[in-house]
């Protein structure tokens, strides 16, 4: 199957600090990439549409200057959780997708993320 | 405003027997549907899809159906094994438009499945 990879799987730093977290897919091209953010025994809530080349279309309630995400190349998407506050600390996911409509989200493995 | 409901929070179910897993929609606009399986700190899991030209698709052990009319779609795993237990995810999405296929998640239903 697909193989997304997410780098990396656990940070703990201060507050302030501004941390990224990079998302790849191995085996395929992804057009679209999205991020996701879970809290603890909720669902995935997804944060932003990464499309390569152009900029992410953020979800509503999403502070686009907060969670800045890059999608340069069609294998790579960033989000950086700028000057992060213990209130970011979440477990975020990203996936990919190939271009087609109808075909799955494949997700990378998370980045557990921990602001003291 | 959940627009993807998955009621049971939690099933419990024998080795060698059927699990059944339900989700509701309420979008109409949804027209591709998937389910997922997530252990902890892991990320999802795809298992299976289905259109909305579809009522049914099988994949091994795994079948999803869907009932348009009732907004509704079910796994059904059978047999059961130790190694499904997990957390199962729906999801939904609309393909048309400027969505790219982004996908609406239920809230999860815990499977047990005891030896």
């Amino acid at each position: 199957g697909a193989v997304v990879s997410q780098h990396p799987s656990w940070v703990i730093c201060k507050s302030g600090t501004s941390v990224k977290i990079e998302c790849r897919s191995l085996d395929f091209q992804a057009t679209t990439m999205f991020w996701y953010r879970q809290f603890p025994k909720q669902s995935l809530m997804l944060m932003a549409t990464s499309n390569e080349g152009s900029k992410a279309t953020y979800e509503q309630g999403v502070e686009k200057d907060k969670f800045l995400i890059n999608h340069a190349s069609l294998t790579l998407s960033t989000l950086t959780v700028t000057s992060a506050h213990p209130e970011d600390s979440s477990f975020y996911i990203c996936s990919a997708k190939r271009g087609t409509s109808n075909q799955p989200q494949h997700f990378g493995d998370g980045t557990r993320l921990s602001i003291l | 405003d959940q627009q993807v409901k998955q009621n049971s929070p939690s099933l419990s179910v024998q080795e060698g027997r059927i699990s059944i897993l339900n989700c509701d929609y309420t979008n109409s606009m949804f027209d591709y549907f998937l389910w997922y399986k997530k252990y902890p700190a892991e990320g999802p899991t795809f298992l299976i899809s289905i259109s909305s030209i579809k009522d049914k698709n099988e994949d091994g052990r795994f079948t999803v159906f869907l009932n348009k009319s009732a907004k509704h779609l079910s796994l059904h795993i059978v047999p059961s094994q130790p190694g499904d237990s997990a957390v199962y995810f729906c999801a939904a999405s609309s393909t048309g438009g400027t969505s790219y296929g982004k996908l609406t998640f239920g809230q999860g239903t815990i499977l047990t499945v005891h030896p």
